[in-house]
């Protein structure tokens, strides 16, 4: 079946630097990403579609310049956090458009 | 830190008990539904989906109803074991029916706590 790979799991980094997440699609082909944040105890808001090729499509109130997506090629997605401040602190999820919406398992970003 | 808000609807349901978890959804227009669960500090896992031109679709263990005249979605799980202790959300594609380029709505959630 189709696997959505997310990494890191975990991260910790300081106020004012940027961190990299990466989706990978495992055994299939993605056009097109979704980026979702979860905070506690929240339903999932969607950040950005990540369209293969070209540019993003951010969702209302999502700083483009801020989380930064690139997907270059049909199995890689990243998000970046860039001068990242503690209330960037979240869960990010990744999702791939195939059959069934495949999700990642999720990063826990904390800003410190 | 953590912002403050509501807290997720919580169903507590004894072992072996079915349970029934609901979902109002937003938009009429919506032709493809699909009910995930969450453990914690895990992404969503896909359970069970459903087209709009169908009310009712059974998996293993699972059914999905879906009423479109009020826009309600309900998600029933037969015997339940501990196992199925999560966090479950319904979510909506509002665009052709599982096209790749068509984003997720979700609902609010429910946690689910299977008592022994």
């Amino acid at each position: 079946g189709a696997v959505v790979s997310q990494h890191p799991s975990r991260v910790i980094c300081k106020s004012g630097t940027s961190v990299k997440i990466e989706c990978r699609s495992l055994d299939f082909q993605a056009t097109t990403m979704f980026w979702y944040r979860q905070f506690p105890k929240k339903s999932l808001m969607l950040m950005a579609t990540s369209n293969e090729g070209s540019k993003a499509t951010y969702e209302q109130g999502v700083e483009k310049d801020k989380f930064l997506i690139n997907h270059a090629s049909l199995t890689l997605s990243t998000l970046t956090v860039t001068s990242a401040h503690p209330e960037d602190s979240s869960f990010y999820i990744c999702s791939a458009g195939a059959s069934g919406y495949t999700f990642g398992s999720g990063t826990r970003l904390t800003v410190v | 830190g953590e912002s403050v808000g509501l807290h997720l609807p919580t169903l507590s349901v004894q072992e072996g008990d079915n349970s029934i978890i609901n979902c109002a959804y937003s938009n009429s227009a919506s032709d493809y539904f699909i009910w995930y669960k969450q453990e914690s500090g895990k992404g969503p896992q896909f359970i069970i989906d459903i087209r709009s031109n169908m009310d009712k679709r059974q998996g293993q263990r699972v059914t999905v109803l879906l009423n479109k005249t009020v826009k309600h979605l309900s998600l029933q799980i037969a015997a339940t074991q501990p196992g199925d202790s999560a966090v479950y959300f319904c979510a909506e594609n509002m665009g052709k029916i599982k096209a790749a380029g068509n984003k997720l709505t979700f609902g609010g959630g429910t946690r689910v706590l299977v008592k022994p």
